[in-house]
């Protein structure tokens, strides 16, 4: 299985402004996904972060909002623009394994908008 | 796509009791079904999960078979510890072409006390 190792792993931010999550991975994956939790709530898939390409976005969710930036097949970040209390959630990355059907998580950024 | 209908709680139960959280899912085919846990303050850990129909996953005490019949994935643990404390997602792939993707349910949380 990846490790996956994600920064910050918490912050409280002040709103209108913007924090950028990274996400890195010890092997070169194809694919990586961003998740949001809400509170009390199940995950939601923001996007797909495909290496050499842009990324994919889920209804709901656009680029101005949640820029994603994938340089390498074992990087990304997550950045969540003019920020507002409901951008408070968990933000977590995931990568497939080989089969593309299990899924590995990092421990998740915990978000705080003020 | 595919989706999954999982028992929302809480649950609340005494140390040594019997746990049974329920899921039933719609899916295309037959996919692979997954329980993952999320411990207070952590990212998601896969626990368990079964390939294909009549395969039962396992881990940590805990079982889940997959029931093709009744589209069914119920997770059990015959004697809950205060350590089992957490939420519960059931998910399976989201189906199509959405490689990669996953679709979880709405979570369980579950509280065992001493």
């Amino acid at each position: 299985s990846a490790v996956i190792s994600q920064k910050p792993s918490r912050d409280i931010c002040q709103r209108g402004t913007s924090l950028t999550i990274q996400c890195q991975v010890d092997s070169q994956v194809t694919m990586m996904f961003w998740y949001r939790q809400q509170p009390g709530q199940s995950l939601t898939l923001i996007a797909t972060a495909n290496q050499g390409s842009e990324a994919t976005y889920e209804s709901g969710f656009v680029i101005d909002k949640f820029p994603i930036s994938r340089p390498n097949l074992t990087f990304s970040t997550l950045t969540v623009s003019n920020m507002s209390p409901e951008d408070s959630s968990i933000y977590l990355c995931s990568v497939p394994d080989r089969g593309g059907e299990t899924q590995y998580f990092g421990p998740g950024t915990r978000l705080l908008v003020l | 796509g595919n989706s999954v209908t999982q028992m929302e709680g809480p649950v609340t139960l005494s140390e040594e009791a019997f746990l049974t959280i329920n899921c039933t899912y719609t899916a295309t085919g037959y996919p692979s079904l997954f329980w993952y846990v999320q411990y207070p303050g952590e990212g998601l850990q896969l626990l368990l999960k079964a390939t294909k129909a009549d395969d039962k996953g396992s881990n940590k005490g805990f079982e889940a078979t997959y029931r093709k019949e009744t589209t069914s994935f119920h997770l059990e643990k015959g004697s809950v510890q205060v350590s089992d404390s957490a939420v519960y997602f059931c998910a399976l792939p989201a189906g199509g072409t959405s490689y990669g993707k996953l679709t979880f349910g709405q979570g369980t949380i579950l509280t065992v006390h001493p």
